[in-house]
């Protein structure tokens, strides 16, 4: 089946500007993580969400940051203000939600560049 | 909170030596243990996963034992080949509310021919 897609693949903008990054995870899971992956670093956790609520979004580097997953499936990872210290690939991930041994599946990312 | 700590790289082998990439970890509690791994020009792979103490994780001829005496999950290969090239991360999940996973910085493996 279909995995966890991420669009755009590629996502250029200037300092200031506002993004938006689309995140389909797989069919069925109700866990969905956003997480944040610097140039030659592990990803770094910025939010949760269970069904349609962000369970924890501790992550989140500032208010600039913002996702959303309206009807438990599809989220989309709001940027406002963008500063070039945001540019990194940002990584989805799904799982079916159970405690204890869910394994993460992750999306191809979207790297985002700051000019 | 959760940490992990990975052996920096890169690491370069010829083709058929052995591999060893260390990893260790804190962690209250007992959390499951990741290796996930990154091809070029691909997105994060799980490669094998442990989720108590004595468990060992195995998957295309790569073996990691969850040690809980020393908190280490040190990730194995007996006989590399070029197609292993790639970047490799060690992770802890936190237990209860969100089990986000906790990644160590990555290890970059070139295996020559």
């Amino acid at each position: 089946g279909a995995g966890v897609s991420q669009t755009p693949s590629n996502k250029v903008t200037e300092k200031g500007k506002y993004v938006e990054l689309r995140c389909d995870p797989i069919s069925g899971h109700t866990a969905l993580y956003w997480y944040r992956q610097s140039l030659g670093q592990g990803p770094e956790f910025l939010i949760y969400f269970q069904g349609t609520g962000a369970a924890d979004d501790s992550g989140l580097p500032n208010d600039r940051f913002f996702a959303v997953r309206p009807e438990g499936s599809v989220s989309t990872l709001k940027i406002q203000r963008t500063e070039r210290g945001d540019s990194a690939v940002y990584l989805c991930a799904s799982s079916w939600g159970l405690a204890g041994t869910d394994t993460q599946y992750f999306g191809p990312g979207t790297r985002l560049t700051v000019l | 909170g959760n940490s992990v700590t990975q052996m920096e790289g890169p690491v370069t082998l010829s083709e058929e030596a052995f591999l060893t990439i260390n990893c260790t970890y804190t962690a209250t509690g007992y959390p499951s243990l990741f290796w996930y791994v990154q091809y070029p020009g691909e997105g994060l792979q799980l490669l094998l996963k442990a989720t108590k103490a004595d468990d060992k994780g195995s998957n295309k001829g790569f073996e990691a034992t969850y040690r809980k005496e020393t908190t280490s999950f040190h990730l194995e290969k007996g006989s590399v080949q070029v197609s292993d090239s790639a970047v490799y991360f060690c992770a802890t999940q936190t237990q209860g509310g969100s089990e986000k996973l906790v990644f160590g910085k990555g290890t970059k493996l070139t295996v020559n021919p």
